[in-house]
């Protein structure tokens, strides 16, 4: 079984710049998650989505993060502008339709503002 | 508001003793409890669960403990080995908010 894949692995970009992030779920998963995991904390959730709809996204800083899940399948997280504090790994999840379900974590994209 | 309590932050251990590590988290509700095992620059790994209605589950030299009393369940790593070393996570879903809380972490060290 294929795993969470997440592009890219790696950006670099200057403040105020734009960067996007991709992630393609499990197969058949219906939620998607994503986390921001700055270094030394535990993932915190940004957005998640049932199929296509917004479950949660009350700690997406809305003024500059934007999310997608088109088709209920693969989905995106943009931020723009970008800001030092940005600099971070962003994990990509995805699990069944229950709450009560494993989330499988993808490579992440590790990011850095400079 | 929901949250998820994990001590301790870092453990250091000699090779072959045991590791604890305990949450603590504040929704009765929730009813499903993950521990993830992230190692340095890799994805975290599910490596146990339970679910609430029971009170302990074990998996080889890993087990974990619940008790829906006092709201808290704890990680037990018995026979450590040095790859045991990473930074462990607990969760526990919010209820009514479909959103996982994760704890502060642990890095447990095991020492050769």
């Amino acid at each position: 079984e294929a795993g969470v894949a997440q592009s890219p692995r790696y950006k670099i970009i200057e403040k105020r710049q734009s960067v996007a992030f991709w992630c393609n779920p499990i197969s058949g998963h219906a939620t998607l998650y994503w986390y921001q995991q700055i270094l030394g904390q535990g993932p915190k959730l940004l957005i998640q989505f049932q199929n296509n709809g917004v479950v949660d996204d009350s700690q997406l800083p809305k003024d500059r993060f934007s999310a997608e899940r088109l088709k209920g399948v693969d989905s995106t997280l943009k931020i723009q502008p970008a800001k030092l504090e940005d600099s971070a790994v962003y994990l990509c999840a995805s699990s069944g339709t229950s709450l009560a379900e494993t989330q499988y974590f993808g490579p992440g994209t590790r990011l850095l503002v400079l | 508001g929901e949250n998820v309590e994990q001590h301790p932050s870092t453990l250091s251990v000699q090779e072959g003793d045991s590791a604890v590590i305990k949450c603590t988290y504040s929704d009765s509700a929730s009813n499903y409890f993950p521990w993830y095992k992230q190692e340095l620059g890799k994805r975290p790994q599910l490596i146990i669960d339970i679910r609430s209605n029971v009170g302990e589950k074990k998996d080889q030299r890993i087990a974990v403990t619940l008790n829906k009393t006092a709201k808290h369940f704890s990680l037990h790593i018995t026979e450590t080995q040095p790859e045991d070393s990473a930074v462990y996570f607990c969760a526990a879903p919010s209820s009514g908010t479909y959103k996982y809380i994760f704890g502060t972490g642990t890095r447990l060290k095991v020492l050769a």
